[in-house]
């Protein structure tokens, strides 16, 4: 069966220090693969997406860029946190119009 | 462009009372559609969908049902826990469309003992 891990769990950083947050997925080849970010009480925003490897769309420009290095593997990462980018971020992949997602890191910028 | 509209939260009820979160959706094409939930710091699981219209989906004791005619996909459970507190997430996907699916704001459910 496929499952998708993340990590860290959570994480608090600095204002302006980087930022690295891992996603990969187990039972599944070639998938899609979805950044999102909740800020607090809000929905849903869809920050990267990739169909394949290297290939990255951005809905959102902002600081943030996303990286595909391997099939099932996506990162999240950015040169220089802001306080805005606080929030729960969640990692997913995509089969037949279903996403699946990740149990998410909780990222706090101090 | 396409868009999911879900009725606005919290909704507050009481154990074993009777659940509605209405969502009604805009599409450019034909859409499967999705309901999500996300108990309190845990990512999304797909709770039901639907294909094709007047299709039913049926999961833990919820249901929604394909309403192309007023374009609607409304979330029902007879009676409700207080398991079930958790934010609850409509979405859509066209088929054939782009790779990105639309989601409502969510709807959050808090149920009272």
């Amino acid at each position: 069966s496929q499952t998708i891990h993340q990590w860290p769990a959570t994480l608090v950083q600095p204002v302006g220090s980087p930022l690295s947050l891992e996603c990969t997925v187990e039972g599944t080849s070639n998938p899609n693969l979805y950044w999102y970010r909740q800020a607090a009480g809000r929905g849903l925003q869809l920050l990267f997406y990739s169909v394949g490897i290297g290939q990255i769309s951005s809905e959102v420009p902002q600081n943030l860029s996303a990286s595909r290095p391997q099939d099932r593997q996506f990162i999240l990462s950015s040169k220089k946190l802001l306080l805005s980018d606080s929030g729960f971020y969640l990692c997913a992949w995509s089969e037949d119009g279903e996403q699946y997602f990740g149990p998410g890191t909780r990222l706090t910028v101090t | 462009g396409d868009s999911v509209t879900q009725m606005e939260g919290p909704v507050t009820l009481s154990e074993e009372a009777f659940l509605t979160i209405n969502c009604t959706y805009t599409a450019t094409g034909y859409p499967s559609l999705f309901w999500y939930v996300q108990y309190p710091g845990e990512g999304l699981q797909l709770l039901l969908k639907a294909t094709k219209a007047d299709d039913k989906g049926s999961n833990k004791g919820f249901e929604a049902t394909y309403r192309k005619e007023t374009t609607s996909f409304h979330l029902e459970k007879g009676s409700v826990q207080v398991s079930d507190s958790a934010v609850y997430f409509c979405a859509l996907r066209v088929s054939g469309g782009s790779y990105i699916p639309t989601f409502g704001r969510g709807t959050s459910l808090i149920v009272h003992p």
